[in-house]
């Protein structure tokens, strides 16, 4: 199975800082990857697919990069509404696999 | 706009059947060649894919719960469901439906999910 490790698991920020999150796949999953956002008691938000397409209606402060083994999701200016947990996702190799999660809580 | 919905108790005793069920609405199930999935959050964990069945009827399952896990759809009433057996404290989780937004347009042997319900949270406890 594809091993996905995210970093840090905890971010203290601002609104309005830039913030950046990493995640790191055990072998190539190419451009195969895709971010989350989960909030208690919501459903969970596509962010981005295929490690660097935004998906309807999310705002262009988020962005991710990266192919292979290594790949990023920034958030450009934090907002209020941006507090919550963050997950990658492989879904190069089967069965898809997740991140173990980053907490974005404010600073 | 499809919606899903999770239903389900929220209490198992251990060495019990887990069951929920996910009600699709604003779109049917068979339109489009979808992935009906469910996902499971544990605490201070991450998440975790269970498997995915297609209205009609193929189900395919994470192997490291394979032998545990029974999925079905009834496309008819809009609704798919988990069965998990003999449940132990180690399947207290958040259980998540979702569906495949088709996605993988290449080289990929899965799918990232844009729908998802609100969850559903399970404990199991005697």
């Amino acid at each position: 199975d594809i091993q996905m490790t995210q970093s840090p698991s905890t971010l203290s920020a601002s609104v309005g800082d830039r913030v950046t999150i990493t995640c790191r796949a055990s072998q190539n999953i190419r451009s195969w990857l895709a971010w989350y956002q989960l909030k208690p008691g919501k459903a969970p938000k596509l962010l981005l697919f295929k490690a660097s397409s935004l998906d309807d209606e999310v705002p262009s402060r988020f962005s991710g990069s990266g192919s292979g083994t290594e790949f990023t999701l920034t958030i450009s200016s934090l907002q209020p509404d941006d507090f919550a947990t963050y997950f990658c996702q492989q879904y190069s190799g089967f069965p898809c696999s997740f991140g173990q999660g980053t907490t974005l809580e404010l600073k | 706009q499809v919606q899903l919905q999770e239903s389900g108790p929220g209490l198992v005793d251990p060495s019990q059947t887990l069951s929920l069920t996910c009600t699709v609405s604003g779109g049917s199930m068979l339109s489009g060649d979808h992935y009906w999935t469910w996902i499971r959050h544990h605490p201070d964990k991450g998440l975790e894919w269970i498997g995915y069945i297609k209205a009609s009827g193929s189900a395919y399952y994470n192997p490291s719960l394979r032998s545990r896990v029974t999925l079905s759809a009834d496309p008819s009433k809009s609704q798919f469901s988990l069965n998990v057996h003999s449940v132990t404290a180690a399947d207290t989780a958040i259980y998540y439906c979702a569906r495949d937004g088709a996605f993988c347009t290449g080289d990929c042997q899965e799918d990232a999910f844009d729908i998802w319900g609100q969850g559903s949270l399970v404990t199991v406890t005697s």
